[in-house]
């Protein structure tokens, strides 16, 4: 069954600082995985999706990395901007089935 | 496109009173997803149709929950009687098979009292 974990559940930098958010999950067999952004009282917005076959995937000031030996993707957010604050989940397939298990995010905050 | 819509964006229900939730798929997605969000469990995937077919239920809480998707273009997720342990927010999500992105609607914030 897959799990999908990220640490930190929150994180608060200043204005222009980069930074590494952090996804593991459990079922190394998985096709992609993807990143979200999610506003406060809003849905999900897709950020990156990374097929197995890809490494990274890249987004303007978002890179995407995604290791399946070690069960590990990061997202990079170059330049953080007030406007980058949301809560960040990723997700993986479950199995080879299309169903998402989602992390439970982190919640990014950017203060200028 | 509109993106996946979702009706009503909230909705506050009496214990024990049956509620419907709509939801619309982007036009020529053929798989349709149903999640829970709540602060405690996060994202939960309640069931997912493929081409108008149930796959996979068996997130569905209890037999109070229950789901149809009488056609490609609108899904229902109806909970009867609903409970206060239900208040949540219910999103609803499309994607084409093998394309790997998910559209997610805003979600019907759900509040039962």
């Amino acid at each position: 069954k897959q799990e999908v974990t990220q640490i930190p559940a929150a994180l608060s930098v200043p204005e222009g600082e980069n930074l590494v958010l952090n996804c593991s999950f459990t079922d190394s067999a998985i096709y992609n995985l993807q990143w979200f952004r999610q506003d406060p009282g809003k849905g999900l917005t897709s950020l990156l999706l990374i097929q197995s076959s890809q490494r990274e995937q890249t987004s303007g000031r978002l890179n995407a990395s995604l290791d399946k030996s070690s069960g590990r993707s990061t997202l990079y957010i170059a330049a953080s901007q007030p406007g980058d604050s949301a809560t960040y989940l990723c997700a993986g397939p479950q199995g080879g089935s299309e169903k998402l298990v989602f992390g439970k995010g982190t919640k990014l905050t950017v203060n200028p | 496109d509109a993106g996946v819509i979702q009706s009503p964006r909230h909705e506050v229900t009496e214990m024990g009173q049956e509620v419907t939730l709509r939801c619309k798929p982007i036009s020529g997605h053929n798989s349709l997803f149903w999640y829970r969000q709540t602060m405690m469990r996060g994202l939960e995937l309640l069931i997912y149709f493929n081409n108008n077919v149930p796959i996979d239920d068996s997130g569905m809480p209890e037999d109070r929950f229950s789901a149809k998707m009488p056609n490609a273009s609108f899904s229902t997720l109806k909970i009867q009687p609903s409970e206060p342990r239900d208040s949540a927010v219910y999103f609803c999500a499309s994607t084409l098979t093998g394309t790997g992105g998910y559209t997610f609607g805003s979600g019907t914030r759900l509040t039962v009292v």
